[in-house]
């Protein structure tokens, strides 16, 4: 059965680093999305991804954030100086978008990132 | 009020056991509603969607209420291997594509 797949799966960086996250979303997808869930809390939306533009973004996707497809099949999420809050599981996920049960969002294993 | 309401828990039920999870949403004009659940630092699994009529998948009944804005799971014949975190979700008004809300989730333990 076809997954999303991320990396890595541990990051750990300093205070100001910057980091990408990595995501090949299911390859007959067309959107796809970042949440992140810092530990104990909710799974919370970043962005959504669509033809190649954002279709939507969170409070929490400033401008420290920013998104990628560069190719078929990747789809980066980037933090230019990473901050201690910072710290979170990523997970990417895709959907459809077209067909049956074409709205049901599928997650990779997520990308555990620490800052110190 | 929360986007998305649950009870947390936690749930400790024996096996075999019947066990319900409730949960609200604050917008009327949410489009598709899922449960899924999410093992211990592991992603949200889907476990299904949630259908105005209500539907049910071997041991799992969802049923959805529009009225009142509520959903709610039903596991029938509880497993240990259903000992997870059960995530209400929702999906935002205007598009089936659009992000998704969370609940907070409800841990569910089952022992033997």
């Amino acid at each position: 059965e076809p997954e999303v797949t991320q990396t890595p799966s541990h990051q750990v960086t300093q205070m100001g680093q910057e980091v990408i996250l990595r995501c090949v979303p299911i390859s007959n997808h067309l959107y796809f999305y970042w949440y992140r869930q810092i530990l104990g809390q909710k799974v919370e939306f970043l962005v959504s991804f669509y033809n190649n533009e954002i279709s939507e973004k969170s409070e929490i996707f400033d401008d420290q954030f920013s998104v990628e497809r560069p190719d078929g099949s990747n789809f980066t999420l980037k933090i230019r100086s990473t901050k201690l809050e910072d710290s979170a599981m990523y997970f990417c996920a895709s959907i459809k978008g077209v067909g049956q049960n074409s709205y049901e969002q599928y997650f990779g294993p997520g990308t555990r990132l620490t800052v110190t | 009020r929360k986007e998305v309401e649950q009870d947390p828990g936690p749930f400790n039920v024996p096996e075999g056991a019947t066990v319900a999870f409730n949960c609200t949403y604050s917008n009327s004009a949410s489009q598709s509603f899922f449960w899924y659940r999410q093992d211990c630092r592991k992603e949200p699994k889907l476990l299904m969607s949630v259908y105005s009529s209500g539907n049910e998948d071997g041991r799992f009944t969802a049923q959805l209420n529009r009225a009142s804005q509520y959903i709610s799971l039903l596991i029938r014949d509880s497993k240990l291997s259903d000992s997870a975190t059960y995530l209400c979700v929702v999906n935002r008004e205007g598009t089936s594509y659009g992000k998704l809300t969370f609940g907070q989730g409800t841990i569910l333990t089952v022992h033997p």
